[in-house]
């Protein structure tokens, strides 16, 4: 079963509007890390928002926000005011605290490729 | 700060040639991580280093892919022989540790393309 999963392919927005890129997350873990990078055509993966499992209150870091809703397991991105260059493929991921080798390790979804038209 | 610093930025080959990717991670980070990232998804994880240490290396084809963190600063990532399957950007990231909380930093990415 997928850990991570982003169901939009692609997603078109006008430049000043507001946009909400969705991610679902599985996880038995209590303690859990969620992310998002973005990935500009360039290939560099960028830090945007994080959000802790414990966290009671929505992460938010300027324009971007992380509409976090724990008993369904979603975790989405919301990008306030759009910019020409939000442009780029965006990736939800998680980390989660199960022992083991594979503590520390990023899952990632499949990402959303954002678009956004002048 | 200087950020996560990955060599070469491109690289062609053709399959059955060896090739190594370097990386410089961002200094006191302790954990280093390996991730391949297929075109058109998302990146995954091939080998996670504690200082020079191997702690999770369940994804790495160890038939062909090697790596290796001397002194847990820099680390090398080899393929030999490489084959056209591997064509794909490997990413280094760097972290103060392992932990839930702790952010990844990730480096440019080497593309790789096997011919």
């Amino acid at each position: 079963a997928q850990k991570i999963t982003q169901t939009q392919p692609g997603m078109f927005v006008q430049e000043k509007e507001a946009v909400t890129l969705d991610c679902t997350y599985d996880t038995s873990d209590q303690s859990y890390g969620l992310f998002w990078y973005k990935q500009p055509s360039s290939g560099e993966m960028i830090f945007l928002i994080y959000q802790g499992s414990y966290d009671e209150q929505n992460a938010t870091e300027g324009r971007y926000s992380l509409n976090f809703q724990k008993a369904r397991k979603s975790a989405n991105l919301v990008i306030s005011a759009s910019q020409l260059g939000d442009s780029a493929m965006y990736f939800c991921a998680m980390r989660e605290s199960n022992g083991g080798t594979s503590y520390g390790k990023l899952t990632f979804g499949q990402g959303t490729i954002l678009t956004v038209h002048p | 700060e200087a950020g996560v610093v990955q060599s070469p930025r491109y690289k062609i080959i053709e399959k059955k040639q060896p090739v190594a990717f370097w990386c410089n991670p961002i200094s006191g980070h302790n954990t280093l991580y390996w991730y391949r990232q297929n075109l058109g998804q998302g990146p995954e994880l091939l080998i996670r280093y504690e200082n020079e240490e191997a702690v999770d290396d369940s994804q790495l084809p160890k038939d062909r892919f090697s790596a290796e963190r001397l002194k847990g600063v820099d680390s090398t990532l080899k393929i030999q022989p490489a084959e056209l399957g591997d064509s794909a950007v490997y990413l280094c990231a760097s972290s103060l540790t392992a932990g839930v909380y702790n952010e990844q930093f990730f480096g440019p990415g080497t593309r790789l393309t096997v011919l």
